[in-house]
């Protein structure tokens, strides 16, 4: 079955500190993978996306993901947080085709130590 | 930029009232979808639609319906809105490559 699997539900880092965000999921084809962040009372915003070419993929606001197929991975990393990146962030994984239906994790609420 | 736009951002309706969502984009995207959010359970889909007139089911679409009656628009209808459906419902639109543009969401209270 194709699933994406969050598996921290919440996490607290302190200002400046790394960050990591774990994402794992399981899929037929070859993935299209998905981080998206979502802000208190907002919709979602897309980080960053991956299809294929190099494994490590940048994107908006610092963010990086690496994808490792031999793992069936993509963690989201951040090598420094700041207090405004308390969010909700959503991995997702679908299809590189049109009428895509992305699998959406369960998220992960990030929460910034001061 | 895409722009997707939903009629409103808070909605208070009572038990057994007809309920529309309104969904518009931008950007002439062929696909919309319709999510409700709920704590712990992510984002479940609804339905979608991948044309005009078109619409499939999603994983969760008992006792809702939808309408797209013109490419830019995309219709969420609680044909009686009932306390279970109490959620944040989030609008979305993709082109062909699949990446999703999601509306600020509704946040729905039935009473």
């Amino acid at each position: 079955a194709q699933s994406v699997t969050q598996p921290d539900i919440h996490i607290t880092v302190s200002e400046g500190a790394s960050l990591e965000l774990r994402c794992n999921y399981s899929y037929g084809a070859t993935p299209y993978l998905f981080w998206y962040v979502q802000s208190p009372g907002q919709g979602l915003q897309l980080l960053l996306k991956y299809f294929s070419g190099d494994t490590l993929v940048q994107g908006i606001k610092g963010f990086e993901a690496e994808f490792k197929r031999s793992q069936s991975s993509f963690n989201l990393r951040k090598p420094s947080v700041h207090w405004s990146d308390a969010a909700e962030y959503f991995c997702a994984v679908g299809p590189y085709s049109s009428a895509s239906k992305i699998i959406f994790g369960s998220g992960t609420r990030l929460s910034i130590r001061p | 930029d895409v722009k997707v736009t939903q009629s409103s951002r808070y909605l208070v309706k009572r038990t057994g009232e007809k309920v529309f969502l309104e969904c518009v984009q931008d950007m002439d995207h062929e696909n919309m979808f319709w999510y409700r959010q709920d704590p712990g359970l992510g984002l479940r889909l609804i339905y979608f639609s991948y044309d005009v007139k078109m619409k499939e089911k999603g994983d969760i679409p008992e006792g809702y319906s939808v309408s797209r009656e013109k490419k830019e628009r995309f219709s969420l209808i609680l044909e009686s809105a009932s306390t279970n459906q109490t959620s944040m419902y989030l609008c979305a639109s993709s082109s062909r490559t699949g990446e999703q543009f999601f509306g600020p969401g509704t946040r729905l209270t039935v009473l």
